[in-house]
């Protein structure tokens, strides 16, 4: 599978813990996505990578949020000192940039409850 | 007020009805506008993208843009029940996919 993989798929974790989901975007991809998307709403943009780079991050992504990209692959999301609130599902997107027309692939998501 | 509205269904059709799905949005600088298809659980997967206004045909999908408006459309012709799924439209303001902004999707049952 090719594809944008995210890991795990389901986690269900006490509030007050951290959790880090993995993001593997398409190989030859170079930008990177991050969107949150709670039941009965529409993705929201968290973040997104060039590279390696951290590009923008939305005012969503309080300071218990933090994301990586190391080395310009895979990344990582960790949220720390996870609330209720932070249940939702967590999007995955990868595209290339300089290709007109290329479309941003989005992963299966990695479900988190809080409970 | 959120910057894309959708409404969010559900919407109920027969198999075989043309369907007509819409966005509207306040933000005069997006340019660019796209439908996705989720199901339930999954990921979104892109249907349609337009750049500007105008009109664009894939098979039985069809999608329009009017941005004097501020309305886009999404048609789906003889509609059949593997297109049940919940449809969000979505659009950016810079080049490409950059920080999309999405509805809230519609869901739609096309029921056989």
């Amino acid at each position: 599978d090719t594809g944008v993989s995210q890991n795990p798929r389901h986690k269900i974790t006490k509030r007050g813990q951290n959790v880090t989901f993995r993001c593997d975007p398409i190989s030859e991809h170079n930008r990177l996505y991050w969107y949150r998307q709670t039941l009965g709403q529409g993705p929201e943009f968290l973040t997104y990578f060039q590279n390696e780079a951290q590009l923008e991050k939305s005012r969503l992504l309080s300071d218990r949020f933090s994301a990586e990209r190391p080395k310009g692959s895979f990344s990582t999301l960790e949220i720390q000192r996870t609330e209720q609130g932070d249940s939702a599902m967590y999007l995955c997107a990868s595209s290339l940039v300089g290709h007109p027309g290329t479309e941003a692939f989005f992963g299966q998501g990695t479900r988190l409850t809080v409970v | 007020q959120k910057e894309v509205e959708q409404d969010p269904g559900p919407l109920s059709v027969p198999e075989g009805a043309i369907v007509s799905l819409n966005c509207t949005y306040s933000n005069s600088a997006f340019q660019y506008f796209m439908w996705y298809r989720q199901y339930s659980r999954k990921g979104p997967e892109l249907l349609m993208y337009t750049y500007s206004s105008g009109n664009k045909e894939d098979g039985r999908f069809t999608a329009q843009v009017d941005k004097s408006s501020k309305y886009i459309s999404l048609f789906i012709r003889d509609s059949q029940p593997s297109d049940s799924a919940t449809y969000l439209c979505a659009m950016s303001a810079d080049t490409g996919f950059q920080k999309l902004v999405f509805g809230t999707g519609t869901r739609l049952l096309v029921s056989p």
